[in-house]
């Protein structure tokens, strides 16, 4: 079955940009919504944002100006980039699946462990 | 910024029914789902489209719409069932994705 796996820094310094990597194994990436979930420390969890395998994307508001997701299917995974970091973006960093096509969502029902990333000089 | 509404934390004895709601102005229009994450975990999909289970989620789980309201219902909530719930959906537009804050179940 499909398993996705976050990779990247840990730490990241304030004003930097956070860069991180899912890879996407037992299955296609040309299909589906490709997602990142993040959450702070002892917090809920807060939607980053997805792109659609047709390479559409779609933002959180609150961190559109910072974030960047992008897709390579050569290597079967998808990206995070978030700018201008600051202790607030301190938190674990999920990657998700959601089967669904054409905004017929099905939920987020493949995730990866999570890798935390810390911001701090 | 739309908002979905969870209460923080809900408390039952084991064997009784957990009842989780989550609050929106949009989910009389738009599907909700419902995850469970147990500490140090990954969220667990445990609903989808308001009332639907993936496969391997026991049928004790379950979820119903009301209205702005949604419910998850967890009968004879056992203490494996322990964990925080995030109910998940889209603003009106079906554009932008939210999570609910969250509800601490506590099996007493």
């Amino acid at each position: 079955q499909v398993q996705l796996q976050e990779s990247g820094p840990g730490l990241v310094k304030p004003s930097e940009t956070l860069s991180l990597s899912c890879t996407v194994s037992g299955g296609s990436i040309s299909t589906s919504y490709w997602s990142w979930i993040r959450q702070p420390p002892g917090k809920g969890l807060e939607w980053i944002g997805y792109i659609y395998y047709s390479g559409s994307t779609m933002y959180n508001p609150s961190l559109k100006s910072r974030v960047t997701i992008s897709l390579d299917t050569s290597k079967n995974q998808f990206s995070l980039r978030l700018g201008s970091v600051t202790a607030a973006d301190t938190a674990v960093y999920y990657c998700a699946r959601d089967r669904g096509a054409d905004r017929d969502y099905n939920g987020l029902d493949v995730w990866g462990q999570g890798t935390t990333v810390t911001v701090s000089s | 910024s739309y908002e979905l509404t969870q209460p923080p934390s809900v408390s039952v004895s084991p064997g009784q029914t957990a009842r989780i709601t989550c609050s929106g102005d949009a989910l009389p229009i738009q599907y909700v789902y419902w995850y469970q994450q147990k500490p140090g975990q990954a969220p667990v999909l445990v609903i989808y489209k308001d009332n639907a289970r993936p496969s391997g989620i026991p049928e004790r789980i379950s979820g119903s719409t009301s209205g702005t309201t949604v419910t998850l219902t967890i009968s004879g909530v056992q203490a494996e069932d322990e964990a925080d719930y995030y109910c998940q959906s889209t603003d009106r537009s079906g554009t932008y994705w939210v999570f609910g804050g969250g509800t601490k179940l506590t099996v007493l």
